[in-house]
Order: structure tokens, then sequence, then C-alpha cells
């Protein structure tokens, strides 16, 4: 059964740094590894998917990397903002169309 | 409309009670997905949709959850005797194409508690 796992579970930066989340997955046979920002209250919305024959997906300040054979990807924020204060998921479709989540990283950009 | 649109927002029901909660997924998209939330936790799988045929239900905790799209657009999700371990936010995600290239787009979900 694929597992995820969100590291840190929580993280809180001040305004302008660069940051790194961490997600991995126990079993490499995926279609797709998907990031996602889910805000309070909030549905999740889609940042970046990357194919599992693709190493990176980029979109703005946004880098995804992907590493299917170690089952790790990462997601970079670059000069964090306030505005990027959320909580943030990572998904991996095996190709049954089910995604499986993370618990998430809920992430505090301090002003 | 140009996003998923879910409803109710809040539900709140006694226990034992039947709910019905229903999804509007953006318009054209073939595929249709419900999740179950948990507080502090990721979205878990309930079922699949592509257009009126319910491919995956593996998701589903009981036979007291049922899901249909008849008419391949609009789905509704329905509890029956609720219990208090029901209580949480489902969401509903539609996707464009039917097969694993496209990425899922979410509603607000419905937030559910039984009391």
């Amino acid at each position: 059964k694929q597992e995820v796992t969100q590291i840190p579970a929580a993280l809180s930066v001040p305004e302008g740094e660069n940051l790194v989340l961490n997600c991995s997955f126990t079993d490499s046979a995926i279609y797709n590894l998907q990031w996602f920002r889910q805000d309070p209250g909030k549905g999740l919305t889609s940042l970046l998917l990357i194919q599992s024959s693709q190493r990176e997906q980029t979109s703005g300040r946004l880098n995804a990397s992907l590493d299917k054979s170690s089952g790790r990807s990462t997601l970079y924020i670059a000069a964090s903002q306030p505005g990027d204060s959320a909580t943030y998921l990572c998904a991996v479709d095996t190709g049954r169309r089910a995604l499986t989540f993370g618990s998430g990283t809920r992430l505090q950009v301090q002003p | 409309g140009a996003g998923v649109s879910q409803s109710p927002r809040y539900k709140v029901a006694k226990r034992g009670q039947d709910v019905a909660l229903r999804c509007d997924p953006i318009s054209g998209h073939v595929s249709l997905f419900w999740y179950q939330q948990a507080l502090g936790q990721g979205p878990e799988f309930l079922t699949y949709f592509q257009n009126e045929a319910q491919l995956d239900k593996s998701g589903l905790p009981s036979d007291r959850f049922f899901a249909e799209r008849p008419e391949g657009s609009v789905s509704t999700l329905k509890i029956q005797r609720t219990q208090q371990e029901d209580s949480a936010v489902y969401l509903c995600a539609s996707s464009q194409d039917r097969i694993s290239n496209q990425p899922q787009h979410f509603g607000d979900g419905t937030r559910l508690s039984i009391l």
C-alpha cells in the first residue's frame, strides 16, 4: 500500500527566506506527483504536477523535483512571502487516478 | 462556473440521520473524485467516476456511503444513518481527462458535523 510522508509537519520562517518542503513515498511505481496548497477552510489548489518521466517542474517562485527511484520529491519556494503561508500537500497517483496524500506541511512566513 | 462547486458548505446533522452532499464539477470535465479529509490530515480517496460510470469505490468506508453521477455531470455523495466518525470535510475534485496526466481541481468542500 502506497504511503506518503511529509517532513516537516510545520515550519515557520522569516519573509524572504528560501525553503524546501520534503515528500517521500514508499512505492516508486507512480504515474505522477502533485503538489497542492490548502488555505484554512478552503479546498486544494494545484501548484505543480510532475509526470513520472520528468525530473522537475517550475512555476514562478516554485520548483518541484522528483526522484522516483528513491521515492522523494521536494518543493522549493524562493524568496518566501507572508502570502505563501498555507498548508502544502503532496500526493501521488499510481495510475488508479485515486491520489494518495501526505499529511501536509503547515508553513508560516513571518513578515 | 469557473471552478468546482460544492454544497452545502456546512452541514450539521444528528447521529442516525441521512445526508446528501452535492458536487458540480468544472464544465466538460470527464473525471470526478470524492475525498474525505479529517482535521489535520491529508484527504483520503473515497470514489471515482468517469462520466457516469463509477470506476472505483474502494475508498468508501462502509455500505452506508453511496455516490452517484447519473448524467455524467453533477454528483451526489449520500451517507445513511450517520455516525460521529463521519464528521469530516468532504472534498470533490474534477479532472479534464480520463488518464493520469491532468491535475485534479478541488472544490472548497462540505464540512459535515455529526452531533
